[in-house]
């Protein structure tokens, strides 16, 4: 069974520009969630896709977007990046909705902004 | 403002000993709390979790404590081994305007456990 892979593993842009980060969720699992983890926080929710709907969203302004795919893989697509959206960016898969399914997350995408 | 709070940033204990790392939340609404481990480079690792109905649960060398009243919930490590050593988050979901589907998680412990 494949775990929840995330690519690119780093990346570094410029201020305005615009990012696509891709998750490949576990086998089996409908629900992708998005997190951002700056440095010596925790990781806060951006937003959720179940069978390809948003579901649910963090706070977090409307240049982060996102896709879920047929598969089931996702995308977090962020515009006109700002210093501060540098972090480490996490997706996390699980089978349904429910909080009592476990999330497994990623490795994570490490973002810097300059 | 921060509903979920870890207020030791680190925690140093022997190998052998017991590890105890805290959690106070605010959100009374919360009712599914979650530990997650995350070694460097890594994504978090779910450890434990615990509903809100219960006080403990166990999984061998891991319980989770849940104090409703106080809003706290503590999580021991018996024995703590070197390999224990990672940054520990508590996590906590509710259902308050349709929350019950995110994790909102603590800033993590950093826990090194010394052989």
């Amino acid at each position: 069974e494949t775990g929840v892979t995330q690519s690119p593993t780093h990346l570094i842009k410029t201020r305005g520009q615009q990012v696509t980060l891709r998750c490949s969720s576990q086998s089996g699992h409908n629900t992708v969630s998005w997190y951002q983890q700056a440095l010596g926080q925790g990781p806060q929710f951006i937003f959720q896709y179940y069978r390809e709907e948003e579901n649910g969203r963090g706070n977090f302004p409307p240049r982060f977007s996102g896709l879920q795919f047929p598969n089931y893989s996702s995308e977090l697509n962020v515009n006109a990046l700002e210093l501060d959206d540098s972090a480490l960016y996490l997706c996390a898969s699980r089978k349904g909705q429910s909080p009592q399914e476990t999330q497994y997350f990623g490795p994570g995408t490490r973002l810097l902004v300059l | 403002d921060q509903q979920v709070k870890q207020n030791s940033p680190s925690l140093s204990v022997q190998e052998g000993r017991i590890s105890i790392l805290n959690c106070d939340y605010t959100n009374s609404m919360f009712d599914y709390f979650l530990w997650y481990k995350k070694y460097p480079a890594e994504g978090p690792t779910f450890l434990i979790s615990i509903s809100s109905i219960k006080d403990k649960n166990e999984d061998g060398r891991f319980t989770v404590f849940l104090n409703k009243s106080a809003k706290h919930l503590s999580l021991h490590i018996v024995p703590s081994q070197p390999g224990d050593s990672a940054v520990y988050f508590c996590a906590a979901s509710g259902r308050s305007g349709g929350s019950n589907y995110k994790l909102t998680f603590g800033k993590g412990t950093l826990l090194t456990v010394n052989p």
